[in-house]
């Protein structure tokens, strides 16, 4: 049980595309999802915190106007990384929190690696 | 606000060979405490958790780790490694109150183990 899942895995777009990641709770309901990014050797980064229904907590730093992210069910969640360019290449990551039992659970997706040329 | 400090970078080690991942962290809360272990291009797969109680916590692939609240430490160990623990390692802390239920993780520590 609780497994994440994320699509795609890997995405090349080119400079100035928009990409959308998106982020399933398989097996169960998450009321909080949470987006990671990782650079190369490098540890994960939090970007943002999604709760269903409501809008996006962003971390210091985050454009949230670059890095949309929808929570529209308590099973997905979405990150669009709009006008890409290539430093925003990265590993993205999300977890999801369930909405039963402990809420200091967290489920990690298995991450999409996004190149931009 | 919280940070997790993981001194080693990388740590090599011999097959069958114990080994000591280190973790310390700051916080002016109380905090719960995770390893997470990542393979190469993959997400995070949890090893073990500190939530309270004994401060000796066993995880999953023989990996233990213990709680030292005076040292603030949370170090990891297996007291024999196999080649496939090769990965990177991450302590994480997240604060047990409810104002912020995001992870703060570490720097990582890539452990290598070796024929």
């Amino acid at each position: 049980g609780a497994v994440v899942s994320q699509h795609p895995s890997r995405v090349i777009c080119k400079s100035g595309t928009s990409v959308k990641i998106e982020c399933r709770s398989l097996d169960f309901q998450a009321t909080t999802m949470f987006w990671y990014r990782q650079f190369p050797k490098q540890s994960l980064m939090l970007m943002a915190t999604s709760n269903e229904g409501s809008k996006a907590t962003y971390e210091q730093g985050v454009e949230k106007d670059k890095f949309l992210i929808n929570h529209a069910s308590l099973t997905l969640s979405t990150l669009t990384v709009t006008s890409a360019h290539p430093e925003d290449s990265s590993f993205y990551i999300c977890s999801a929190s369930p909405r039963v039992g402990t809420s200091y659970e967290q489920y990690f997706g298995p991450g999409t690696r996004l190149t931009v040329t | 606000a919280q940070s997790v400090t993981q001194l080693d970078s990388q740590v090599p080690v011999f097959e069958e060979a114990p080994v000591e991942l280190r973790c310390n962290y700051s916080s002016s809360v109380s905090v719960y405490l995770f390893w997470y272990v990542q393979y190469p291009n993959q997400g995070l797969q949890l090893l073990l958790k500190y939530l309270s109680g004994s401060t000796l916590v066993k995880g999953i692939n023989g990996f233990e780790a213990e709680f030292n609240k005076s040292q603030t430490s949370f170090h990891l160990r297996k007291p024999s490694v196999h080649i496939s623990d090769t990965a990177e390692y991450f302590c994480a802390v997240r604060r047990q109150d409810t104002g912020r239920r995001a992870l703060t993780f570490g720097s990582g520590t890539r452990l290598q183990v070796q024929p």
